[in-house]
């Protein structure tokens, strides 16, 4: 019953390589998400992706770009991995179009298990 | 960005009813309110969610209060399951609406 698959739990990383987090969903959604999660901050969005090979930024995406290739699959990407990007990363999926720049309906998340990353 | 406020933290017994209360006060007229909740080492995964009417589904109920400054999440009969955080948060209505904003949630505790 597995919807929205991120393919690592856990992650140790040194500073400056290059991290990929993959996130995968089967229920056809058009848009995706990542966020990452600190304590005492939220949920906090980084990209959006409503459409394959179409993104927008969240509210914190320094230092994180995104691809989306194929619409079951979106990736976050680490260009140089530091510190302070430490965190709980969780992926989503929603159904639902834009139109004129905006959501209609719902649009119900479903998240993935989150991926732990460490930056040492 | 119309904002949440819930309590820090809340505690229940095992088969007793739950009110999880979430004020709103700035909600615009055709804004969602969604309830998730976050268990232990999981992501967030929904709840229920609601327009301007009262809603059930077989998780929990949502009552939306006649002014809609305010919604309730009514757990029937709390299980240790339900100990997560439950967050409450708006679909805005205008501007980039897909930014959902999820705050601190408010933490429940079930004994047994």
């Amino acid at each position: 019953d597995v919807k929205v698959t991120q393919s690592s739990r856990y992650l140790v990383k040194r500073t400056g390589e290059k991290v990929f987090l993959e996130c995968v969903q089967d229920m056809d959604h058009e848009n995706m998400f990542w966020y990452r999660q600190d304590p005492g901050l939220g949920l906090r969005l980084i990209y959006f992706s409503y459409d394959v090979k179409m993104k927008e930024k969240g509210d914190i995406p320094e230092g994180y770009s995104v691809s989306r290739e194929k619409k079951e699959r979106f990736s976050l990407i680490l260009e140089s991995a530091s510190t302070n990007q430490t965190s709980m990363y969780l992926c989503a999926s929603a159904s639902g179009g834009l139109a004129g720049g905006r959501w209609r309906g719902a649009n119900v998340l479903t998240f993935g298990a989150g991926s732990r990353l460490t930056v040492l | 960005d119309a904002k949440t406020t819930q309590p820090n933290s809340m505690e229940s017994n095992e088969e007793e009813p739950v009110h999880l209360p979430c004020n709103h006060s700035t909600i615009s007229g055709t804004d969602y309110i969604h309830w998730y909740r976050q268990l232990p080492s999981q992501g967030p995964e929904y709840v229920i969610h609601g327009l301007t009417s009262n809603v059930n589904n077989r998780m929990a109920s949502l009552a939306i209060a006649e002014d809609r400054k305010s919604s309730t999440l009514i757990l029937h009969r709390a299980t240790l399951r339900d100990a997560a955080v439950y967050y409450c948060i708006l679909r805005p209505s205008g501007g980039s609406n897909y930014k959902l904003t999820f705050g601190k949630g408010t933490l429940l505790t079930v004994n047994p």
